[in-house]
């Protein structure tokens, strides 16, 4: 079974600052696809970015990109240029292609607060 | 388009009563999932569709949850009888199935408190 870890509780960064989180997965699975999902109090889960698993460069989406090591199973998130509306749980998941439609496994999150 | 809906919002409820949750996905999403997510933790999957079957329900409480999908379209989650431990977040999302690599898309959540 896919398992996916996050080791940081908390995380604080000031305002304009880069902060990186960490996300750990453990796979037998070669294909697979790797998120990045931003939750704010209002509770909607937002997909912030993602990388598939066959591609070697790391993707980025204007101040968000991601570190993937696919031998070390790591895939880390940075985010420049931190802004207020930043602030949320952000969750790293791990998502495979099973037979019927894809199966999304989470991390436990890590709460990001973005100070002025 | 359209986002998942969901209702309602909140609800607070007692022990050992009766709740149910409704979803109705992004149009042309055939597949639809319900997660739980306890306070501090990730969501976790209890049932996923696949138009109006059920293809995984292997972490659903099925002595006191059950959940449908009549026609393929909208869904109800239901927990009888209620216990401390079911309070969550309750979210729903939607997938187009057939694309390989398609995002899950989430609604805003159903917060359950059970006293």
């Amino acid at each position: 079974a896919q398992t996916v870890t996050q080791s940081q509780p908390e995380m604080s960064v000031q305002e304009a600052e880069t902060v990186t989180l960490s996300c750990t997965y453990d796979t037998s699975e070669n294909n697979y696809y790797l998120f990045w999902y931003k939750q704010p109090p209002s509770r909607q889960m937002i997909l912030v970015i993602r990388q598939e698993a066959y591609k070697q460069q790391n993707a980025t989406e204007n101040r968000f990109s991601v570190n993937f090591q696919k031998a070390a199973k790591s895939f880390s998130l940075k985010i420049s240029d931190s802004q207020l509306g930043d602030t949320a749980m952000y969750f790293c998941a791990f998502m495979k292609h099973v037979e019927y439609g894809n199966k999304l496994v989470f991390g436990a999150g890590t709460i990001l607060r973005v100070k002025s | 388009e359209a986002g998942v809906a969901q209702s309602p919002r909140y609800k607070i409820i007692e022990k050992r009563q009766s709740v149910a949750f409704w979803c109705n996905p992004i149009s042309g999403h055939a597949t639809l999932y319900w997660y739980q997510q306890i306070l501090g933790q990730g969501p976790k999957l209890l049932i996923q569709f696949q138009n109006n079957g059920v293809v995984d329900d292997s972490q659903l409480p099925k002595d006191r949850f059950s959940a449908e999908r009549l026609k393929g379209v909208d869904s109800t989650l239901k927990i009888q009888p209620a216990k401390l431990e079911d309070s969550a977040v309750y979210l729903c999302a939607s997938s187009f199935y057939s694309a390989y690599n398609s995002p899950l898309h989430f609604g805003n959540g159903t917060r359950l408190t059970v006293t």
